[in-house]
Formats: C-alpha cells, sequence, structure tokens
C-alpha cells in the first residue's frame, strides 16, 4: 500500500525564483488537498481538487501560487517569484469523495527561502 | 497525565502511563472531527476519527470521546509508549465550509518520559 507521495522533500531556493513541488495522491483517491504548515502550527488549508476540477482556494492562495491536476491523479503546486514567507512545509492529503472521508497526508515538502 | 485545549502546548507523561490529549472547538455545526499525530519531519498520520453523531469511539489503545454540550474532543492513549512522542493535532471538518477543508488546531506536544 503506497502511501501519498511528495517531492521534493526539501527545496532551498533564492528569493525570486519559481518553484514546483509535485504530490502523488493514494491511488484511488479522488480528491486530493494543498495546506501549508509553518513552526509550531496546525496545517493551513490552501486548496483542493476532485480529479481534475479545482473545487476551492483559501484567501492564502495568492496569485503567486498555482495549483493543478491536469489528469485527476497527480498535483503541482507552483509558487512564482518566491518571497521569504512562502519558507514552510506543504503538505499534500487525499481522500475518496463523500461525507466524512479522512485525509491521508504525505510527508510534505520543506521550502526554505534564503 | 492531561494536558487542557491550546494553552498548555506541552505534556509529559511516563512511560506506561495514560495520556489524555484536550482539544476545544469552537463551532457548534462541525460535523467530523480527525486527530492526526505528527512526528518530526513527517506529514500529521491519521489516527482515529469520530462524527458528530457518536461520543466515543475506540481504537487500538486509543479513544476518542467527543462532548458536543460543551464542544469538547479528547484523546486518550494508553500505556504511552516512547514511540507515541509526537505533535498531536485535532481537527474538525465545519458544515458550513466544503467537505474538504480540515480545520486544525495548534497542537499538543506529547513527551514520553521513561
Amino acid at each position: 500500500d503506497t502511501g501519498v507521495s511528495q517531492n521534493p522533500r526539501h527545496k532551498i531556493t533564492k528569493r525570486g525564483q519559481n518553484v514546483t513541488f509535485r504530490c502523488d495522491p493514494i491511488s484511488e483517491h479522488n480528491r486530493l488537498y494543498w495546506y501549508r504548515q509553518t513552526l509550531g502550527q496546525g496545517p493551513e488549508f490552501l486548496t483542493y481538487f476532485q480529479n481534475e476540477a479545482q473545487l476551492e482556494k483559501s484567501r492564502l492562495l495568492s496569485d503567486r501560487f498555482s495549483a493543478e491536476r491536469p489528469k485527476g491523479s497527480f498535483s503541482t503546486l507552483e509558487i512564482q517569484r518566491t518571497e521569504q514567507g512562502d519558507s514552510a512545509m506543504y503538505l499534500c492529503a487525499s481522500s475518496v469523495s463523500g461525507d466524512n472521508q479522512p485525509q491521508h497526508f504525505g510527508d510534505g515538502t520543506r521550502l526554505s527561502i534564503l | 497525565g492531561e494536558s487542557v485545549g491550546l494553552h498548555l502546548p506541552t505534556l509529559s507523561v511516563q512511560e506506561g502511563d495514560n495520556s489524555i490529549i484536550n482539544c476545544a472547538y469552537s463551532n457548534s455545526a462541525s460535523d467530523y472531527f480527525i486527530w492526526y499525530k505528527q512526528e518530526s519531519g513527517k506529514g500529521p498520520q491519521f489516527i482515529i476519527d469520530i462524527r458528530s453523531n457518536m461520543d466515543k469511539r475506540q481504537g487500538q489503545r486509543v479513544t476518542v470521546l467527543l462532548n458536543k454540550t460543551v464542544k469538547h474532543l479528547s484523546l486518550q492513549i494508553a500505556a504511552t509508549q516512547p514511540g507515541d512522542s509526537a505533535v498531536y493535532f485535532c481537527a474538525e471538518i465545519l458544515l458550513t465550509d466544503s467537505w474538504g477543508k480540515l480545520q486544525f488546531g495548534a497542537g499538543t506536544q506529547v513527551v514520553v518520559t521513561p
């Protein structure tokens, strides 16, 4: 049983650069979620997809952020013109659709902006 | 050992003792609750969930209690082991939000001492 897979695990980049993260959900899960987590805090919701449709975006997701899930399987999260405040752990989760279905998380991508 | 809400973010418990982690939620419309365990450098790991039409649910060495009258959730860990050392988050899904969005608390750090 493979869980949610995220790549890369760590990303260090200079301010102003663009970065892209990838998430591969559990294969039978049609819902996919992105969260951001800063040190000492709980994860904060960014966006989610049902199949390839992006159904909700948080106000945290500025114009510099874009997420895609073109074929309803893996997803990418891109951050353009990175800023210091973007440093965080970016977590991906997946679930089956329907009421009261738990979300299962990957181990995240830790982004550090120099 | 016992913690109260988010005001005592660290819970120290002796190996073999029972742990009680508490969580207060604010929205009486919340319908579904999940406890996650997060070890350093990893993503949140699903422990147990409970629906609002239940007041107790048991898993392996864990029990979740839900008191809707006072909007309180607790996680009990029996015979705490060193491997239980982690940050524990409660999360809720609000009926007023889409089913995709989990709302996390800030978490409780559990430290198991020999």
